[in-house]
């Protein structure tokens, strides 16, 4: 079946304005994990989802960072009020059950100017 | 707070040559255990996981790790590298105490020559 898959691939957008990513996760996955990937870091853990909840949003870096899941299905990331360091890969997984193997998105670029 | 480390960061080695790639995390509990990888071009995937069981554990293109509990390690070796082996290497870990945050080391740039 079709992998994990993220939009937009890339963005890039002015600071100060909001962007929303979206996640389409494999289907049957009950948990979802949003992650940052910065130049030369790895992957930041952002917040994770099961079902439609969000048990750890402890990897938010600011309160301009939300995220909602529907349907226990597809998944948005909102940045508000984006600025530059902002700028990163924004990586989404989903898997079976929690703690099992995640499987990864392609990412999406996201570039502050 | 749980950490991961990947002491190199960047490796270049010729074909055939024995890779081991490190990684340690810190938490005292029971873990779970991952490599990961990334191929230029393409999605993070996983390479093998440790659970419980045979600390020794195989994985996808004759990779296998190790799990050495008293030294929160879990290296990543492979007996003879592959140019197709270029890629980025990531551990991570999952603390099985009921929360199902993942922690991610750096990563690991490997370069192999033909």
């Amino acid at each position: 079946g079709a992998g994990v898959s993220q939009s937009p691939s890339n963005k890039v957008t002015e600071k100060g304005k909001d962007v929303e990513l979206r996640c389409d996760p494999i289907s049957g996955h009950t948990a979802l994990y949003w992650y940052r990937q910065s130049l030369g870091q790895g992957l930041e853990f952002l917040i994770y989802f099961q079902g439609n909840s969000a048990p750890d949003k402890s990897g938010l870096p600011s309160d301009r960072f939300s995220a909602e899941r529907t349907g226990g299905s597809v998944s948005t990331l909102t940045i508000q009020r984006t600025q530059q360091e902002d700028s990163a890969v924004y990586l989404c997984a989903s898997s079976p059950l929690a703690a099992e193997t995640q499987y990864f998105g392609p990412g999406t670029r996201l570039l502050v100017l | 707070a749980q950490s991961v480390s990947q002491h190199n960061h960047h490796v270049i080695l010729s074909e055939a040559a024995s890779l081991e790639l490190g990684c340690n995390y810190s938490y005292g509990g029971t873990v779970n255990l991952f490599w990961y990888v990334q191929y230029p071009g393409q999605h993070l995937q996983l390479l093998l996981k440790y659970f419980s069981g045979d600390p020794l554990v195989k994985g996808i293109k004759g990779f296998e790790a190790e799990f050495i509990k008293s030294k929160f390690s879990f290296n990543l070796r492979k007996p003879s590298v592959q140019w197709s082996d270029t890629a980025e290497y990531f551990c991570a870990v999952n603390a099985n105490s009921g929360t199902y945050k993942y922690i991610f080391g750096t990563g690991t740039r490997l370069k192999v020559l033909a």
